[in-house]
């Protein structure tokens, strides 16, 4: 079975752009969720969709949105880019059908603002 | 609100040695989820083990060992005779278990662990 993808793997954005980055779940799990990883703040959670529905959210600006798609495939945008925002962002995915469930985390979108 | 703390920034052993990485945390839930990630300079979390609260029973798998004591809301990793390959950042993790809140995982601030031939 295919493991999570994200695209792409390497951004270099400059403030005030918008990026977008693509997380593709491994075949058959619903959820998908949002991680931030910095040398700071270490690995922060974003936000969980599950059946293209938003389940959770993290303590994130509102420049920071994701969505889902009917085939489980996630994007999440950044808008308005600021230098703190720079930061590996991966993504994990589980069955989650009830509650919890072990995340398996793809290779993360390394996100460079200058 | 839940916690994970690593104590330990930064380890460093020499081949064989065996090491044991610490993780506390802090939940009000009677019934959570505990996990172990390792990531590798490549950057990707790669999964370890799960433990649910209700189950304290040790852990072996190969040359990796858990420790669970609720008692002391502990979830200890040890790596018997390490090895090189073994040096990455191991992340201790805690998911609450409430139907609400999903897949969320609140980590530890990691362990940077390097072995050394």
């Amino acid at each position: 079975k295919a493991g999570v993808t994200q695209t792409p793997r390497y951004l270099i954005k400059t403030r005030g752009q918008q990026v977008t980055l693509s997380c593709s779940p491994i075949s058959g799990h619903r959820s998908v969720s949002w991680y931030q990883q910095t040398p700071g703040q270490g690995l922060q959670f974003l936000f969980e969709y599950f059946s293209e529905t938003q389940r959770n959210k993290g303590n994130f600006p509102g420049r920071f949105s994701g969505r889902q798609f009917s085939n489980s495939r996630s994007e999440m945008n950044v808008s308005t880019l600021e230098l703190g925002d720079s930061a590996l962002y991966l993504c994990a995915s589980s069955l989650a059908v009830l509650g919890p469930d072990t995340q398996y985390f793809g290779p993360g979108t390394r996100l460079t603002v200058l | 609100a839940q916690k994970v703390t690593q104590a330990q920034t930064e380890i460093s052993v020499v081949e064989k040695e065996d090491v044991t990485l610490d993780c506390v945390y802090e939940t009000r839930d009677t019934t959570y989820y505990l996990f172990w990630y390792k990531q590798p300079p490549s950057g990707e979390l790669v999964f370890l083990i799960r433990r649910n609260s209700f189950d304290e029973q040790n852990e072996i798998s190969g040359r990796y060992s858990w420790n669970f004591q609720k008692s002391t809301s502990s979830f200890n990793f040890t790596i018997t005779a390490s090895q090189v390959v073994d040096s990455a950042v191991y992340f201790c993790a805690l998911s609450e278990t409430r139907e609400t809140s999903g897949s969320r995982l609140t980590f530890g601030e990691g362990t940077q662990l390097t072995v050394n031939p």
